[in-house]
């Protein structure tokens, strides 16, 4: 099994819509959650932590299950700009970054 | 503006040649760095961790003696793959973690160079 899966995708979603981004990891002693976003052949960019309480900013909702091990991303009111990849990422060590997982990712496209 | 710099973002080079890839903080200090690479459609791997001053801590499976690393300086990390092969063509970025609050109260945030896309031939 591998440490951190995601939806495959692609999700092809129009304009408006609401998506919801699924996420879970296999070690259940990792410390802290992120969804990271990145654009076709840039760098990952922080979206948001994820806390155990869930938390939002703004059209993005992030939550945590930590007894499911799974961790979930909805947007709503998709926007063309908000096309991308999102990478789900695991940290083992909440104050080192060198057990940092990614997840493989998942591709949204949204559609005029 | 970007706070880590990476250096070139694009480079093609030919079959048993050695390109060395830089990574600056900027503005801030940075004692540890890390290296990915990311193949096309797949997610980021981490190679090393690069620690100023000391030998960088290679992860299982990747050849220290084929990517070397030097961290010379709190602010710069290279990363050099001598005697590049077409396998070795991918995505590299490097990474650098800051606090996001003073004092470094909470967890710091990683901050990734804009990669470097190598092509070998």
């Amino acid at each position: 099994r591998k440490e951190v899966e995601q939806d495959p995708g692609p999700f092809n979603v129009p304009e408006g819509a609401t998506v919801a981004f699924n996420c879970t990891y296999s070690n259940s002693a990792s410390q802290s959650f992120f969804w990271y976003r990145q654009d076709c052949r840039k760098e990952p960019k922080l979206l948001m932590s994820v806390y155990s309480s869930g938390n939002e900013d703004g059209r993005f909702t992030a939550q945590l299950n930590r007894a499911s091990q799974y961790i979930s991303l909805l947007i709503r009111d998709s926007k063309l700009s908000d096309s991308a990849t999102y990478l789900c990422v695991v940290n083992l060590v909440k104050t080192s970054y060198d057990k940092v997982i990614f997840g493989p990712g998942t591709s949204l496209s949204v559609i005029p | 503006g970007a706070v880590v710099s990476q250096h070139p973002s694009w480079v093609i080079c030919k079959s048993g040649t050695s390109v060395k890839i830089e990574c600056r903080s900027l503005d801030f200090q940075a004692t540890t760095m890390f290296w990915y690479r990311q193949f096309p459609k797949q997610s980021l791997m981490l190679m090393a961790t690069s620690n100023e001053g000391s030998k960088a801590t290679y992860e299982q499976g990747v050849e220290k003696d084929k990517f070397l690393i030097n961290h010379a300086s709190l602010t710069l990390s290279t990363l050099t793959v001598t005697s590049a092969h077409p396998e070795d063509s991918s995505f590299y970025i490097c990474s650098a973690p800051r606090s996001r609050l003073a004092g470094g109260f909470g967890t710091g945030e990683l901050f990734f160079g804009e990669g470097s896309r190598l092509t070998v031939l």
